[in-house]
């Protein structure tokens, strides 16, 4: 089946650099996709293509795949980056797609 | 600025239909694959359906197929989503996205309640 796993949370301190996965097994063949949503507002797109950003996403989002993980990495964490951040991937037609389930991630 | 806008949104019975509506604006809009993407209170998001440029070409999630239809005017740079037998489980913001694979803008979305 196609399904993709997130950690439900992620926690770090302002400045130290946080770390989400996303688990799938379309991801050796089909690119990642990173949003972020902030309560109340609809999702941004932060990361395409497995590791580019769009015009405007700060430099401190990196994306990054190995086999069948994503890992979004955001150093230099700022209060402003607490928020759910959700992985997507298309299936294998391209199609289609699917989420992950989502890791909010807090800033202490 | 590349926009999207929804409309069409509310209350209604199981059983019932409604019509969502997206207004593109500030870009070529003929051009781009449209997708609508749904997300229930405090869960996560669900890809619902998306509809090639031209309209040719549609695809659904199995959980809406048979009930859902999704169609465009490229005149009016709006896309539309026909729902019909609505379930309960269908409640859930409703967000009009640019885009087939690289989601790249959002609308604010439209809430669709379903009562039972």
């Amino acid at each position: 089946s196609h399904e993709l796993t997130q950690p439900p949370s992620v926690s770090v301190s302002p400045g130290q650099t946080a770390r989400i996965t996303c688990s799938g097994s379309t991801l050796p063949r089909q690119y990642a996709y990173w949003y972020q949503q902030k309560t109340g507002q609809a999702p941004l797109l932060i990361i395409y293509k497995d590791n580019e950003r769009p015009t405007g996403i700060p430099s401190r989002f990196f994306g990054s795949t190995s086999g069948t993980t994503a890992t979004l990495t955001i150093s230099g964490v700022q209060a402003e980056d607490e928020a759910v951040y959700f992985c997507h991937t298309p299936d294998n037609s391209g199609y289609s797609c699917l989420f992950g389930g989502g890791t909010k991630l807090t800033v202490l | 600025d590349v926009q999207m806008v929804e409309s069409g949104g509310g209350l209604v019975q199981a059983g019932e239909s409604l019509r969502l509506s997206c207004k593109g604006s500030g870009f070529t809009f003929g051009s781009f694959w449209m997708t609508w993407v749904r997300q229930a209170s405090g869960k996560g998001l669900e890809w619902v359906a998306n509809i090639k440029p031209d309209g040719s070409e549609t695809h659904f999630v199995d959980s809406v197929k048979g009930r859902f239809t999704i169609s465009r005017d490229n005149s009016e740079n709006s896309v539309y989503l026909q729902m019909s037998s609505l379930r309960v489980d269908d409640t859930a913001i409703y967000f009009c996205v640019r885009g087939i694979q690289d989601l790249d803008y959002w609308g604010q979305g439209t809430l669709v309640a379903v009562s039972s």
